[in-house]
């Protein structure tokens, strides 16, 4: 079974709106770290914000923002006021417990419209 | 912040001959490095966890033998793919759990 789930493909959205980009998970774990990482088309990795399992309060970093609902297994990230630098390929990530590697969702492709 | 400096960059080998990927850790000292490997439009697959003074522990499935990994000392880890095939191009990139988690910036490897 996956771990990390990312159910959009690809999105394409207007320059300035704000867009959601989904991520379930799957532990039984109850210490755990999600990650979301930026990809543009050079490779690199980017990290945009961390939310860890026992905080209290929703992990925010300038425009990204994560939708941490914890019931529901959820960590979704929105980014407010998107921009077409944006444009790139997201990944949502987890590491469990005391180990310290992290597994990616398969991704979502984010393309902005001017 | 901190930096994983990963070379080369690119690199274009024949079928059948090895090559070596090597990633730094230029302010920090890396005990662990993560070893990934990126199809086109894939996701990151985790391949190995090297450890510096240990044997590297491999992911189920990743050939010990093909890809070889060293982590020779607190500051440099090495993946030299042997015996490179077409099958193998891909874009490898590395990562310390370090000050978060510190990428390389991949290398992009084609095997013609």
């Amino acid at each position: 079974a996956q771990k990390i789930t990312q159910t959009q493909p690809g999105m394409f959205v207007q320059e300035k709106e704000a867009v959601t980009l989904d991520c379930t998970y799957d532990t039984s774990d109850p210490s755990y770290g999600l990650f979301w990482y930026k990809q543009p088309s050079s490779g690199e990795m980017i990290f945009l914000i961390y939310q860890g399992s026992y905080d209290q309060q929703n992990a925010t970093e300038g425009r990204y923002s994560l939708n941490f609902q914890k019931a529901r297994k959820s960590a979704n990230l929105v980014i407010s006021a998107s921009q077409l630098g944006d444009s790139a390929m997201y990944f949502c990530a987890m590491r469990e417990g005391a180990d310290d590697k992290i597994i990616f969702g398969k991704g979502t492709r984010l393309h902005i419209l001017p | 912040g901190a930096v994983v400096s990963q070379h080369p960059s690119r690199v274009i080998c024949k079928s059948g001959t090895s090559v070596k990927i090597e990633c730094r850790s230029l302010d920090f000292q890396a005990t662990t490095m993560f070893w990934y490997r990126q199809f086109p439009k894939q996701s990151l697959m985790l391949m190995a966890t090297s450890n510096e003074g240990s044997k590297a522990t491999y992911e189920q499935g990743v050939e010990k033998d093909k890809f070889l990994i060293n982590h020779a000392s607190l500051t440099l880890s090495t993946l030299t793919v042997t015996s490179a095939h077409p099958e193998d191009s891909s874009f490898y990139i590395c990562s310390a759990p370090y000050d978060g988690y510190t990428f390389g910036s991949g290398t992009r490897l084609t095997v013609v």
